[in-house]
């Protein structure tokens, strides 16, 4: 099962392009890469997800290079309401059979000020 | 469309008393999943259901925990004889569909377990 690392915390400010890299080493052939955020009591909220290469959606990016081993989440011009945790999740694609066993990382604070 | 939904929001109870806390996903949604957090901690995956089976229990961290999901809906986890190290945020989350593909998740509020 691969596994993820990300930074425990980030700081950025209004307006900023905000890059949060995440580390899967042992990411296997079927696994995609989904990235989630998290407020404050409140249950996580499905953000991007991707494969290879770059993936756009109304609010970040997801850059991912050849090899797999890393996935950068890109928040252009993010708001104080963007403050959250942002986590990174490994997952299985395609016929994974019985094993939905699925490992998150701890995730990264980031916040953003005024 | 309703969310999932978590119920109770918050539960209080005593070191050795049983919890029974519940999941409604989305209607539709065949796959469910349960986790575990505790404060600033990231997601603890507890097990995940496909319609009501359970293939894989190895998340659960004891034999006190156990869940069952009736009728391809609601899902119910069940702490036995709660110890003081249970208490975290409980979260429930469902997908369209799973095992044959990765689908995104839709987390429900959570419930809040306080074991004292």
């Amino acid at each position: 099962l691969a596994k993820t690392t990300q930074p425990i915390s980030m700081d950025s400010y209004e307006g900023q392009e905000v890059n949060i890299t995440c580390s899967h080493n042992n990411i296997a052939t079927n696994d995609y890469i989904t990235w989630y955020q998290q407020f404050p009591s409140q249950g996580p909220r499905f953000i991007i997800q991707g494969y290879k290469t770059k993936v756009t959606n109304e609010v970040a990016s997801l850059f991912i290079p050849a090899d797999r081993k890393s996935s950068t989440l890109s928040l252009p011009r993010v708001s104080l309401s963007d403050t959250a945790v942002y986590y990174c999740l490994v997952a299985p694609w395609g016929n994974a059979g019985n094993n939905r066993k699925l490992i998150w990382g701890l995730g990264t604070s980031l916040a953003v000020n005024p | 469309g309703a969310g999932v939904s978590q119920s109770p929001s918050n539960k209080v109870t005593e070191k050795g008393k049983d919890v029974e806390l519940r999941c409604d996903p989305i209607s539709g949604h065949t796959a469910l999943y349960w986790y575990r957090q505790s404060l600033g901690q990231g997601l603890e995956f507890l097990i995940y259901f496909q319609g009501n089976s359970a293939p894989d229990k190895s998340g659960l961290p004891s034999d006190r925990f156990s869940a069952e999901r009736t009728g391809g809906s609601v899902s119910t986890l069940t702490i036995q004889r709660t110890q003081q190290e249970d208490s975290a945020v409980y979260l429930c989350a469902s997908s369209l569909r799973g095992g044959s593909s990765y689908n995104e998740q839709f987390f429900g509020p959570g419930t809040r377990l306080t074991v004292l």
